[in-house]
């Protein structure tokens, strides 16, 4: 198909790993994106990775990315109440992003 | 600091009324897009632009229009708004690398 998928709702315990997965479709993207957006906001960028990497780290972020099965993940350590939000998968395709419908991210105290 | 903002924050109409929403950004961004955030259909993308005088249609274009006459601005105008407009709408710029950097939103409901 021609959507990018991610499952919509995720519950994790505060302290604990996060792991969101997305499927995208367009082998010859460029770049892949995790956006937040937290409620009453518009979308922040979270982090990008370039379609030639396998890994990219940043502090509490992991992103993986496996080209072959076109999957990509995003892992958050350590999960605090503020990560509270809805997470977007997104490729770069044609010049415009495709967006995944996004996953809710709900902690547990 | 280099910024993108939409105006109003929430706007209330009436249906047939026209409404333009507008968007603005100082980063000197070529690419510009409008979407509309709905429950279960996430983000779609209405209109996007190039730049200063071009215009393309996204996948839910259909009463909506755009028009570029400067880099920093792309109002969107509902013609004749209709209650399924009623929607959060983002406005987005992108930079070289396509990473697209969005406004605050704008909430709009058609009565």
């Amino acid at each position: 198909g021609e959507d990018v998928e991610q499952s919509l709702f995720l519950s994790v315990r505060e302290g604990d790993s996060s792991v969101i997965n997305c499927t995208y479709t367009d082998s010859s993207s460029t770049y892949l994106y995790w956006y937040k957006q937290e409620p009453g906001a518009g979308l922040q960028l979270l982090t990008y990775i370039f379609s030639n990497m396998d890994m990219k780290q940043d502090q509490r972020l992991t992103v993986l990315l496996n080209k072959k099965d076109k999957h990509l993940s995003l892992r958050i350590a350590d999960t605090q109440t503020g990560d509270s939000a809805i997470y977007f998968c997104a490729e770069s395709r044609d010049d415009k992003i495709i967006f995944g419908k996004g996953t809710r991210l709900h902690i547990l105290p | 600091d280099a910024e993108i903002t939409q105006s109003p924050r929430h706007k209330i109409t009436e249906t047939g009324r026209q409404v333009t929403l507008a968007c603005h950004q100082t980063w000197n961004h070529n690419n510009m897009f409008w979407y509309r955030q709905d429950l279960g259909h996430g983000l779609r993308l209405i209109h996007y632009s190039y730049g200063v005088q071009d215009t393309n249609k996204g996948e839910v274009s259909d009463g909506y229009s755009v028009s570029r006459s400067n880099t920093e601005d792309l109002p969107l105008t509902l013609e004749s708004a209709a209650s399924s407009q009623t929607s959060v709408y983002f406005c987005a710029s992108s930079d070289h690398t396509d990473t697209q950097y969005f406004g605050p939103g704008t909430r709009l409901t058609v009565l």
